[in-house]
């Protein structure tokens, strides 16, 4: 069965934190994704990956950082957190090609105080 | 810039009914479009896929279609159960930008009623 992990549920930082979001999928998909979700706003590209190593910046990059080392795992790390970035954090991976789905995690709650 | 809307933001119906949930989207050069389901604080689980060169996707009580020239897509959930209260979300994969970002609905929030 298709799977997406994401480490941590629920994570509550201090602001000035570095905070890291780990994400492993077991589908050797190609692509991965990190989403911030939030009440009004939609789901919101933060990067994506499309290879090891490779990185694309998304909608809001702004703060947010990425690593991908292995094809597995995509790291979506806070270098300095801040409170407007308390939100739900959504990783997501897909297969090459045109027409394949996209699978979705739990989904990490990061609350910063 | 590709948008993508759901109507209704909100959807309240008796148990057993059928419904539709609409999708539209402003600009026809997609790869796919598919369907989510999110229930509260939790992640998105794909329901159907429906690709670019099709009409329709059937997945037991669900039905997607796809009329890619007038931007619209519909989801039919037949005999409505109180478990299929969440949050319905479709997205578009856009031909531009090498295809690989997603462009999301806001979703339509569904209550069925025992």
């Amino acid at each position: 069965d298709v799977k997406v992990t994401q480490s941590s549920r629920y994570l509550v930082k201090r602001t000035g934190e570095k905070v890291f979001l780990e994400c492993v999928q077991d589908m050797d998909h190609e692509n991965m994704f990190w989403y911030r979700q939030d009440p009004g706003l939609g789901l919101r590209l933060i990067y994506f990956s499309y290879d090891v190593k490779m990185k694309e910046k998304g909608d809001i990059p702004e703060g947010y950082s990425v690593s991908r080392e292995k094809k597995e795992r995509f790291s979506l790390i806070l270098e300095s957190a801040s409170t407007n970035q308390t939100s739900m954090y959504l990783c997501a991976s897909r297969g090459g090609g045109s027409g394949n789905t996209i699978y979705f995690g739990e989904g990490s709650w990061l609350t910063v105080v | 810039k590709q948008e993508v809307t759901q109507i209704p933001a909100a959807l309240s119906v008796p148990e057993g009914e059928n419904l539709v949930l609409n999708c539209s989207f402003t600009d026809s050069a997609i790869y796919n479009l598919q369907w989510f389901r999110q229930d509260p604080g939790k992640g998105l689980t794909s329901l159907l896929l429906i690709q670019s060169s099709q009409r329709e996707q059937t997945s037991g009580r669900l039905n997607a279609s796809l009329d890619k020239s007038s931007g619209r897509s519909t989801l039919y959930i037949a005999a409505s159960q109180p478990g299929d209260s969440a949050t319905y979300l479709c997205a578009v994969r856009p031909v531009d930008n090498y295809g690989q970002n997603f462009v999301f609905g806001p979703g339509t929030r569904l209550s069925v009623l025992p």
